[in-house]
């Protein structure tokens, strides 16, 4: 089975300071492994996806991850965050095999300060 | 192009009232999956279904919960005999067949008092 930890539960940042977000997962088996923002009251909305190849992998809004398989891995970066980059991010896996179900990390809330 | 729609966006039910919960996909898109958001946590799977049927329902709670996907109109959570321990944020997404990218609906926010 599979699941996702994300070690921090929140994140003070300072605007145009960079961020990182951690998330850690487990499985047996090779996964396909995402980034979720959620913005108050709204629903998900996909930040970025690594499926396979490059391990190094960018999203919208500039913000990347990097996929590390020895470490079981895939951070969350920003260089330079803005105040509307304060959101829950959502870390999420799901297997080759089922890719139906997606696995959720509990959330990191990154609020930025002025 | 309409995203996945949900409505209601907020549902308020006394204990023991029924919920429904409904859930359009994107247009082309014939899978549609259920997941339940309690206060503070992440998202927990509950349901996968096809038009017609229901290929995977192993997080959904044994009793009182059910949910269809009929050959017209939206996907429909039913919650029967709400407590208060159903309150929570039910999210909706969708995908096209046989492709691992779900978009997520704006979710509904049931209140049970």
């Amino acid at each position: 089975a599979q699941s996702v930890t994300q070690l921090d539960s929140q994140v003070p940042v300072f605007e145009e300071a960079p961020v990182e977000l951690r998330c850690n997962y487990s499985s047996s088996v090779s996964v396909y492994l995402f980034w979720y923002v959620q913005y108050p009251n709204q629903g998900l909305q996909l930040l970025l996806k690594y499926l396979s190849g490059s391990t190094l992998v960018k999203g919208i809004n500039g913000f990347e991850a990097e996929f590390n398989k020895s470490q079981t891995s895939f951070h969350l970066r920003k260089p330079s965050v803005h105040i509307s980059d304060t959101a829950e991010y959502f870390c999420a896996v799901s297997d080759y095999s089922s890719a139906s179900k997606i696995i959720f990390g509990s959330g990191t809330r990154l609020s930025i300060r002025p | 192009n309409a995203g996945v729609m949900q409505n209601p966006r907020h549902l308020v039910r006394r204990r023991g009232q029924e919920a429904r919960l409904r859930c359009s996909p994107m247009k082309g898109h014939s899978h549609v999956y259920w997941y339940r958001q309690l206060p503070e946590e992440g998202l927990k799977f509950m349901v996968y279904l096809q038009k017609e049927n229901i290929i995977d329902e192993s997080g959904m709670p044994k009793e009182r919960f059910s949910a269809e996907f009929p050959k017209e109109g939206p996907s429909i959570l039913r919650i029967q005999q709400v407590v208060r321990g159903d309150s929570a944020a039910y999210f909706c997404a969708s995908s096209r067949q046989d492709s691992y990218e779900q978009y997520f609906g704006p979710g509904t926010r049931l209140t049970v008092t």
